[in-house]
């Protein structure tokens, strides 16, 4: 039940956008997103509930389609802090509750001046 | 604020020694994580625990035990160790505002089994 995360890996020229997608076989509560710089603990981004409501820092963007279980996080004019792995975090309708996560298995994003 | 702290940061152990990680947190939170990571594994739930003196299992506990006596301390230990369990563990707490929460991570311990 690990969500699925496209692409693995992305390198784009400072100011480009991106998409990172996080899919679920099953009914997801909430999706969570993660940035980890190389050597570095994971930092948290955003948190998106089932219902609309959502909590993340300003720069951030991203989506939850709850009829797909997938999930989208948008990067816009990237610069070079945003380059790291990011990871989703997925929690599922089933063990509402039970406040645990399951991880992707992340997306290495490499910015280029 | 410390946030969350791990010791030791670095670990070599030989097949079979044991050894307990410390993780400590000073933001009051009731749930805390351990996780592991692996090259292209992203974070595997080892064992959480959603308040003092209680504790569950994750994804992948074979081989780890826990404990939570104390609120802001969440111990990890590996009886036996074993080169499978060459990685690197992060511990992480949270504070839930109902569904709203978001996990603070330690700096990581890098354990090597030889």
């Amino acid at each position: 039940q690990q969500p699925v995360q496209s692409p693995q890996a992305v390198i784009l020229r400072e100011g480009e956008d991106a998409v990172i997608n996080c899919s679920s076989s099953k009914a997801l509560y909430s999706v969570h997103w993660y940035r980890q710089k190389h050597g570095e603990a994971p930092v948290f981004l955003m948190i998106l509930l089932k219902g609309g409501e959502q909590k993340g820092h300003d720069k951030i963007s991203a989506s939850f389609n709850e009829k797909k279980q997938q999930s989208s996080l948008y990067l816009t004019a990237s610069q070079l802090s945003y380059s790291g792995t990011y990871f989703c975090g997925t929690a599922l309708l089933s063990n509402f509750g039970n406040e645990k996560l399951t991880f992707g298995t992340g997306t290495r994003l490499t910015i280029i001046p | 604020n410390a946030g969350v702290t791990q010791t030791p940061k670095f670990r070599v152990l030989k097949t079979g020694q044991s050894m307990t990680l410390l993780c400590a947190q000073d933001m009051n939170h009731e749930y805390m994580y351990w996780y592991r990571q692996d090259p292209g594994m992203g974070l595997r739930l080892i064992h959480y625990s959603v308040g003092e003196g209680t504790t569950a299992k994750g994804e992948v506990p074979d081989g780890y035990n826990v404990s939570r006596l104390k609120k802001q301390n969440f111990l990890l230990g590996l009886e036996s160790a074993a080169p499978s369990q060459t990685s690197v563990y992060f511990c992480a707490s949270s504070l839930h505002r109902g569904p709203i929460y978001e996990q603070y991570f330690g700096p990581g311990t890098r354990l090597t089994v030889t």
